[in-house]
């Protein structure tokens, strides 16, 4: 059974560049999350859909980030333009019915803005 | 707002031996569930352990298990006969199901090292 499935797994862009990182949640999970992980910051919720919905986006950093789920098996998050502090490893979770609140992590991706 | 304190930044112990992991909240909240989660090098995030608020029976999951202390809001995680493959961070997480709402607040982690 496949987990989470994020791409790429690493990226390494130039500062002012789009950035798209791409999520394929586990079938039949709900729930889709996105996070952030630093030194500085730890583990942080940007994002997270409920049945493809968008239901909390208060961790979304500012306007250059963006996110959606056009269906139930796909997700994107961008980031346009990239900046150095953006440089991160971004992870993917899924979940499933409503009342479990175990989240399932993809392997991330390693975000490199120079 | 919840927060989550890990205290002990780093910890190790010999392989075979037992080690128990620190983790404190914050909450006037009374539903609740907390987790302990597990980054290897591989850096893969892995749920180890749930433990429900509303439950007073300690969580187990083979050599994992927690010692919740609702009262003190504390949630340590031990791990009996430690092994190699242990060696990772460890995060404490909380979730208020507040409307709903499946958001996750972890703390900074413990770096557990597991020495032959």
């Amino acid at each position: 059974d496949a987990g989470v499935i994020q791409s790429p797994r690493h990226e390494v862009t130039e500062m002012g560049q789009e950035v798209t990182l791409r999520c394929k949640p586990i079938s039949g999970h709900n729930s889709l999350f996105w996070y952030r992980q630093t030194m500085m910051r730890g583990l942080e919720l940007l994002i997270y859909f409920n049945n493809n919905v968008p239901i909390d986006d208060s961790g979304m950093p500012e306007d250059r980030f963006s996110a959606k789920m056009p269906n139930a098996s796909f997700s994107t998050l961008k980031i346009q333009p990239s900046e150095p502090r953006d440089s991160a490893v971004y992870f993917c979770a899924s979940s499933p019915l409503r009342g479990t609140y175990e989240q399932y992590f993809g392997p991330g991706t390693r975000l490199t803005v120079t | 707002a919840q927060t989550v304190t890990q205290s002990q930044p780093e910890m190790s112990v010999q392989e075979a031996e037992t080690v128990t992991l620190s983790c404190t909240y914050d909450t006037s909240e009374n539903n609740y569930y907390l987790f302990w989660y597990k980054q290897p090098p591989s850096r893969q995030m892995i749920l180890v352990i749930r433990q429900e608020a509303y439950k007073q029976q300690n969580a187990t999951e083979n050599r994992f298990s927690v010692n919740f202390q609702k009262a003190a809001k504390s949630f340590s995680l031990k791990i009996s006969d430690s092994q190699l493959g242990d060696t990772a961070m460890y995060f404490c997480a909380f979730l208020w199901p507040q409307g709903g709402s499946e958001k996750l607040v972890f703390g900074k982690g413990t770096k557990l090292t597991v020495n032959p």
